[in-house]
């Protein structure tokens, strides 16, 4: 099953900054670090995955911890329909294909 | 480019009715992966489909499930007698994958599955 743990919950105004943290003490080598997230009555979305490096794209910044134990995802400026729950999930590069998704974390924004 | 289409998108069965499931991945996409989603719960896998290759059914119940993906068409989903316990959202999702890359995966809406 999943080897991440997420907050259950997290609240945030509309266009501040949003970070999401993750904890995956026993992540291997070979594993990526993936986020999806899934907005209400909608399929997960992609939005980010690294490795080693921090990453940037258009939705957001991921950023890792030196020893990758955690990471987090960053929102720039969260905006309402940001609101989704969040999964941090770890991906053996030549593993599984498949997806474990864990509980996440359901963000709100506040107006 | 169109993306993962799943049909049809809420369905209402009743309990013994067969439900079929149908998701078009991505043009380019030659594999498949089922989800699903019980009420208040997490998304779990299911089964993991090449064209006319089952790879990963380790998350399909061992009765009443069945996948396929064939050479031609979409790939289908098919619950037989179903019970109260299937009602569920079922998610399909594409991805390319060449060699040991692992891609993201683009998921569908979703098919809702009511079972009265």
């Amino acid at each position: 099953d999943a080897k991440t743990t997420q907050p259950n919950s997290m609240e945030s105004n509309e266009e501040e900054p949003v970070h999401l943290p993750c904890n995956h003490s026993t992540i291997s080598g070979t594993d990526y670090i993936h986020w999806y997230r899934q907005l209400p009555s909608q399929g997960p979305e992609y939005v980010i995955h690294g490795l080693t490096s921090n990453v940037n794209n258009r939705m957001a910044s991921l950023a890792i911890a030196e020893d990758r134990k955690s990471s987090t995802l960053i929102l720039h400026r969260a905006t309402l329909r940001d609101a989704a729950v969040y999964y941090c999930i770890l991906r053996d590069q030549g593993g599984s294909e498949k997806l474990v998704f864990g509980k996440g974390t359901k963000l709100t924004v506040n107006p | 480019n169109a993306g993962v289409m799943q049909n049809p998108r809420h369905l209402v069965r009743r309990r013994g009715q067969e439900a079929r499931l149908r998701c078009s991945p991505m043009k380019g996409h030659s594999h498949v992966y089922w989800y699903r989603q019980l009420p208040e719960e997490g998304l779990k896998f299911m089964v993991y489909l090449q064209k006319e290759n089952i790879i990963d059914e380790s998350g399909m119940p061992k009765e009443r499930f069945s996948a396929e993906f064939p050479k031609e068409g979409p790939s289908i989903l098919r619950i037989q007698q179903v019970v109260r316990g299937d009602s569920a959202a079922y998610f399909c999702a594409s991805s390319p994958r060449l060699g040991l890359a692992i891609y993201e995966q683009y998921f569908g809406p979703g098919t809702r599955l009511t079972v009265t």
